[in-house]
């Protein structure tokens, strides 16, 4: 079964500071794709950020960053400088090679002031 | 092009009555999904089409749930008989096949379900 693990339900940042939210997963797969979903308060889901398994090179997107382990099946998110606006719940959500997301639980991301 | 668009945004029905929603997705992607959301949780993938060819169904997806997309454009997802186990919010999202997003899903703001 491929299965999606975020092990931080809650995690709080002060504002400016760096946080790292975890992921792990378990596929047989070789060829993916994973992604960061943010969802904030009565939004929609955004995409934060991409990843080809096939790539070896880590995504970012300005203060987004990912540290991809694929041999340990580990996908964090870094967000760096953390922002008011950065506060919502974040999924990881990988597409394994079946046209679907299969999303973890979400950690929950309170900033700080 | 505005995005993902979901009608009604909200839903309170009773037990026991059918109710259907509308998906609008982005217009140049040929693949639309829904996932359900419960509160607290991620979602969880239903159904997805490609055009108007509905390719994959998930086990959650009870016999009292059908979705369509006729014209390989906008999509509706129905539920007949509801439950109050049905009560969640659904979510669709559209994703192009080719380009620089392939394979990105882009989500609509979803439709949350209450069953009294």
């Amino acid at each position: 079964a491929q299965t999606v693990t975020q092990s931080q339900p809650e995690m709080s940042v002060q504002e400016a500071e760096t946080v790292t939210l975890s992921c792990t997963y378990d596929t047989s797969e070789s060829d993916y794709y994973l992604f960061w979903y943010k969802q904030p308060p009565s939004r929609q889901m955004i995409l934060v950020i991409r990843q080809e398994a096939y790539k070896q090179q880590n995504a970012t997107e300005n203060r987004f960053s990912v540290n991809f382990q694929k041999a340990a099946k580990s996908f964090s998110l870094k967000i760096s400088d953390s922002q008011l606006g950065d506060a919502a719940m974040y999924f990881c959500a990988p597409n394994f090679g079946n046209e679907k997301l299969t999303f973890g639980t979400g950690t929950r991301l309170t900033i700080i002031p | 092009d505005t995005g993902v668009s979901q009608d009604p945004r909200h839903k309170i029905t009773k037990r026991g009555q059918n109710v259907t929603f509308r998906c609008d997705p982005i217009s140049e992607h040929n693949r639309l999904y829904w996932y359900r959301q419960t509160l607290g949780q991620g979602p969880e993938f239903l159904t997805y089409f490609q055009n108007e060819a509905q390719l994959e169904k998930s086990r959650l997806l009870s016999d009292r749930f059908s979705a369509e997309r006729p014209k390989g454009s906008f999509s509706t997802l129905e539920i007949q008989r509801t439950e109050q186990g049905d009560s969640a919010m659904y979510l669709c999202a559209s994703s192009p096949t080719t380009g620089e997003v392939y394979n990105e899903q882009f989500f609509g703001p979803g439709t949350r379900l209450t069953v009294l």
